[in-house]
């Protein structure tokens, strides 16, 4: 199985952007296709604010984005607010056939 | 509106089975997607178990796949998951939730705890 890597933790200031890696196994290229994120505060079930790389659900809001380069994938958030501070995780399935999924590690934001 | 809500009890003896229900309403699980079930340790991160898509196969995370089971009760629209051997190591909260591509409907979770 798989592993997906993120850094355990960023911080950025109100206003600014940060970005998140997840960088999954060198041969894990196609799979990264369909990674997704998801955005969890304390005490709360995660929630998905990006899917397949770079679609944003409707209800979040377009200071976040989502990109991808061979095998690292990457969620931008821009104009930070106190909001954002929570942790996010990247996911995707590394078979499409069997449908095996893993999570990366998550990674805690910070709003300074 | 799609909802998910877990239920079982909320401390297990360590060898026994945990063993959890997810109850789905706004939906049928009978008419598509993937249902399945994913755990956090207290601290610490996510951790895919285990889904099904109705009228396919099931699918465990291979670290897990000797003890997890997954059922499905379509005539009480629910489905289950059950945890052999448990250890301090299973304690987490676990979630049911629903995928296409991405895991988009989560219930709120429900706390496991394994006592010695």
């Amino acid at each position: 199985q798989s592993a997906l890597t993120q850094p355990a933790s960023v911080s950025g200031s109100l206003g600014q952007s940060i970005t998140i890696s997840c960088t999954g196994a060198s041969d894990d290229t196609a799979f990264m296709n369909y990674v997704s994120w998801y955005q969890q505060k304390p005490g709360k079930a995660p929630q998905l604010v990006m899917y397949d790389v770079s679609n944003r659900p409707s209800r979040v809001s377009n200071r976040f984005s989502g990109s991808k380069s061979g095998n690292t994938a990457s969620l931008t958030i821009s104009g930070l607010q106190a909001e954002d501070e929570a942790d996010y995780y990247c996911c995707s399935f590394t078979d499409k056939k069997t449908l095996v999924w893993v999570f990366g590690g998550g990674t805690n934001l910070t709003v300074l | 509106q799609v909802q998910l809500q877990e239920s079982g009890p909320g401390l297990v003896k360590s060898s026994e089975t945990l063993s959890l229900t997810c109850t789905v309403s706004g939906y049928s699980i009978s008419s598509g997607y993937r249902w399945g079930w994913i755990r956090q340790p207290p601290g610490k991160g996510l951790e895919w178990i285990g889904n099904f898509y109705h009228g396919g196969n099931t699918y465990y995370n291979p670290s897990l796949k000797s003890r997890v089971t997954i059922s499905v009760d379509t005539s009480k629209n629910q489905f289950s998951l059950n945890l052999t051997s448990v250890t301090a190591a299973d304690t987490a909260l676990y979630y049911c939730a629903r995928a296409g591509n991405n895991w988009l409907y989560w219930g709120q979770g429900t706390l496991v705890t394994v006592s010695s």
